[in-house]
């Protein structure tokens, strides 16, 4: 059985760090892509990074509202994907769902598995 | 504003069929980007329901079923049942702002 567990998220002030975990099994994790969305409450989705595999250089992409402050990162020895989120805005604040999917071009990349997200909270 | 334009709200009988669509631009569905559609029920996290424009993973019914033509895309659903009522969710990749993009979002409501 596939699963995403995430872990990490809670309550940060804004201009603060925070850094997730999402930890994979049951499926060939080295060879997928892993992307994050997020969700603030009562919205919608949104897409905010992703990571290739070794055999694509482990390449990033990030959407502009999180670029140069979001970095995602990976350990397939660990099966596991990590979100590093600096200078938090309160606009962050969200249900942050890690995801996997095969590890196609951007044009046509999904996400056919996903976790049951964590919640991260930016106030003061 | 969303890049890709669903409508707010749909609604329909069971039995009935509906349909969701999803407008891009020619920066995203119309430059051949592939459409894919996930279903999100109350509470928990979305799940892929079509992908690649039109294929179905398995265990998804055969009553929901996709298409893409031009810069647009759409989501149908026949033979709609209760446990159908949910937020669906159009996503496409858009060269302009280098990423992935997702629609607005739907909410299906079963009368």
């Amino acid at each position: 059985e596939v699963q995403l567990v995430e872990s990490g998220g809670g309550l940060v002030q804004p201009g603060g760090s925070l850094k997730l975990s999402c930890a994979v099994s049951g499926f060939t994790f080295s060879g997928s892509a892993v992307h994050w969305v997020r969700q603030a409450s009562g919205k919608g989705l949104e897409w905010v990074g992703r990571i290739r595999s070794k055999a694509n250089s482990y390449a990033t992409a990030y959407a502009a509202s999180v670029k140069g402050r979001f970095a995602i990162s990976r350990e397939d020895s660990k099966n596991t994907a990590y979100l590093q989120m600096n200078r938090l805005k309160s606009e962050d604040t969200a249900v942050y769902y890690c995801t996997t999917g095969p590890n196609y071009h951007d044009t046509s990349a999904y996400s056919d598995s996903w976790g049951q997200g964590a919640l991260v909270t930016v106030s003061s | 504003q969303s890049v890709l334009t669903q409508p707010p709200s749909v609604s329909g009988a069971p039995g009935q069929r509906v349909t969701i669509s999803c407008t891009g631009s020619s920066s995203n569905i119309g430059a051949g980007s592939d459409v894919h559609w996930y279903q999100q029920l109350p509470g928990t996290a979305p799940k892929l329901l079509i992908y690649g424009n039109t294929n179905r993973p398995s265990g998804v019914p055969d009553r929901f079923s996709g298409s893409k033509s031009g810069t647009s895309a759409s989501l149908a659903i026949t033979g709609l049942q209760a446990e159908d009522e949910a937020d669906y969710y159009c996503q496409s990749f858009d060269s302009s702002l280098s990423g992935s993009v997702f629609g607005g979002g739907t909410k299906l409501t079963v009368l």
